[in-house]
This record gives C-alpha cells, structure tokens and sequence, in this order.
C-alpha cells in the first residue's frame, strides 16, 4: 500500500510556457500532499504544503504566483510552474501523508525548460 | 526552523564493512526522523524511522539510533552490499509542525566490491 503516481515523468518545454505536474495516491486518501524540488546532487528543499480543500501553505522564498498548486480531492494534487524559464529546470517530487508523519514519495518529474 | 545537519558528504567502503552516517537537528520539538535511500533518478524510498520516544530500532541490516539530549541521530547499516550504493538522506519533523520534512544535505555511499 501507499503507492503515489506523478505525471508526466518528463518534460520539456520552451521558456515563458506553463506546465503542469499532477501528484496521485493510488491507493490511499492523503490529507496533506508535499512538493519538493531537488537540483542536480543536492537535496530535497520542501516548496509547499498542501491539504485538501484549502489554500496550499508555501515555503520562505517560493513564489506562489509563479508555482500554483491546487489540491482538489484527497487523491490528487497539481503543481503548475507558469512562464517558466530554464533556471525552473529541475527535478521536482510530491509526497503524500495519511495524516501520520510517514510521508511517501511519487517517482518525480523532470522539467527541463529550454 | 528546523536545520539538518548531515556527515560525511561521501562515504566509501568495502562490501561487508560497516557504514554509519551521522545528522544533528536543530529543533528540540521534533520527533520524527526518517532515512531514506535514493537511487540516481528514482523516488526517495524510505528505510527505516524513528519516533523519539525511542531511541533505538533495527530492520535486519539497517538500524538507526537517536540522542535526544544532544539532538543527533545516526544511521547504521552491515554487511554492505554493492545495491547498498545510493545517496542516503536523513530528515527530521516535528509532529505540531504539519509533519513538514526538513531534510539533511545527504550522503553518497559507495560500496566497493
């Protein structure tokens, strides 16, 4: 049990475009969803939490306008990196909880903005 | 907040050696602290946690230990294996916080046929 699936895996876009990254936990109901972004050697740095029905709680120095993120039933959430531009280029992963501290990891989307 | 330290950056052994890696936390309210395991590309899976309660837990090969008092924790694992080799992380939360993840800087184990 506790699987959680991203979508896409990868993905490639021009600079000034916007994409969206879907996060789902397949087989349980998630309370609180996570994103995180990790660069290249480095670790994950947490960009927001996300709790279903509500407004997402983001991170010192992460932009809420430029990275929506929408929770909209316990199963899913999206992240939307609007008018990116190549330093968004990174790794970035979702994580959902129970509602314990246990959080579990979604396999991660490559965004590589040209 | 919450900051995590974590040593060494690199670590190489020998198959069958030990390997111990080591974080320090910063936040006397957190109480619970997850390793996880991260192959090149992959999802970070967890390993092993503790709650701090305990200070204390082992899962075969892999066992973790926590000093509350001087707010460190370690990871410990055994008879290395080659497929031991990952970049392994240790994170702390504390559960009056959201169970917000603050993560260490990670390490690198190699382990060398």
């Amino acid at each position: 049990g506790a699987v959680v699936s991203q979508h896409p895996s990868r993905v490639i876009c021009k600079s000034g475009t916007s994409v969206k990254i879907e996060c789902r936990s397949l087989d349980f109901q998630a309370t609180t969803m996570f994103w995180y972004r990790q660069f290249p050697k480095q670790s994950l740095m947490l960009m927001a939490t996300s709790n279903e029905g509500s407004k997402a709680t983001y991170e010192q120095g992460v932009e809420k306008d430029k990275f929506l993120i929408n929770h909209a039933s316990l199963t899913l959430s999206t992240l939307t990196v609007t008018s990116a531009h190549p330093e968004d280029s990174s790794f970035y992963i979702c994580s959902a909880s129970r509602g314990e501290e246990t959080q579990y990891f979604g396999p991660g989307t490559r965004l590589l903005v040209l | 907040g919450e900051n995590v330290e974590q040593h060494p950056s690199t670590l190489s052994v020998q198959e069958g050696d030990s390997a111990v890696i080591k974080c320090t936390y910063s936040d006397s309210a957190s109480n619970y602290f997850p390793w996880y395991k991260q192959e090149l590309g992959k999802r970070p899976q967890l390993i092993i946690d503790i709650r701090s309660n305990v200070g204390e837990k082992k899962d075969q090969r892999i066992a973790v230990t926590l000093n509350k008092t001087a707010k460190h924790f370690s990871l410990h694992i055994t008879e290395t294996q080659p497929e031991d080799s990952a970049v392994y992380f240790c994170a702390a939360s504390a559960t009056g916080g959201g169970n917000k993840l603050t993560f260490g800087t990670g390490t690198q184990l190699k382990v060398e046929l």
